[in-house]
């Protein structure tokens, strides 16, 4: 059975720090990772992807997946209020064409 | 681009009453739709996949009589439950994919069976 596992928090971060946030994941074959955010009572929005080992960057997140050991992590700087929201980390085979399986998400907390 | 719409955005009906919700790529055209639900504190959990035109294909433990799915055309799906009872009570998103991209979901609906 595919699962994604993540820390459910509260991950409590004070204001300009970096936030981090992990999730593993049992399917080997697994080929398409993601980050959503999600505010209480919405959906969800998508904050980046990665297919490939190591890093992406976009702006103040930083994406990292290492395949081997079925990690992927989501880095987040010079954090805001803004950014307090469930993250959800979701995994697929196969990019756009395939449906997610999600993690039950991390609970960030910013603090002014 | 890559806008999603669902409607109606809040549903209330009775039990036993069937309940039709529009999911709509209003920008695009959607090779897959999807449909997810979340129940409070929980994560989103898929329900089925649908390509336009052909069956949808559903998780193991959804219900297919239950949860009808119709992919009319490449900008539009429609999830109907059948016969609700208080227990299918949650939040359903759609998500549209246009290939190899990633998904984008639209707002949700929630769903109340009194």
């Amino acid at each position: 059975q595919k699962e994604v596992e993540q820390n459910s928090g509260p991950l409590s971060v004070p204001e300009g720090a970096i936030a981090s946030l992990n999730c593993t994941y049992s399917d080997r074959g697994s080929q398409s990772f993601f980050w959503y955010r999600q505010y209480s009572g919405k959906s969800p929005e998508l904050i980046m992807f990665i297919y490939s080992n190591g890093d992406k960057e976009d702006g103040r997140f930083t994406a990292q997946l290492n395949k081997a050991s079925q990690y992927v992590s989501l880095l987040i700087r010079d954090s805001q209020p803004s950014d307090s929201a469930t993250y959800l980390c979701a995994v697929n085979k196969g990019g756009g064409a395939d449906g997610l399986t999600f993690g039950k998400g991390t609970h960030l907390i910013i603090q002014p | 681009g890559a806008v999603v719409s669902q409607h109606p955005s809040w549903v209330i009906c009775k039990s036993g009453t069937s309940v039709k919700i529009e999911c709509r790529s209003l920008d695009f055209q959607a090779t897959t739709m999807f449909w997810y639900r979340q129940f409070p504190k929980q994560s989103l959990m898929l329900m089925a996949t649908s390509n336009e035109g052909s069956k949808a294909t559903y998780e193991q433990g959804v219900e297919k009589d239950k949860f009808l799915i119709n992919h009319a055309s490449l900008t539009l799906s429609t999830l109907t439950v059948t016969s609700a009872h208080p227990e299918d009570s949650s939040f359903y998103i759609c998500s549209a994919s246009r290939g190899r991209e990633t998904q984008y979901f639209g707002p949700g609906t929630r769903l109340l069976v009194l």
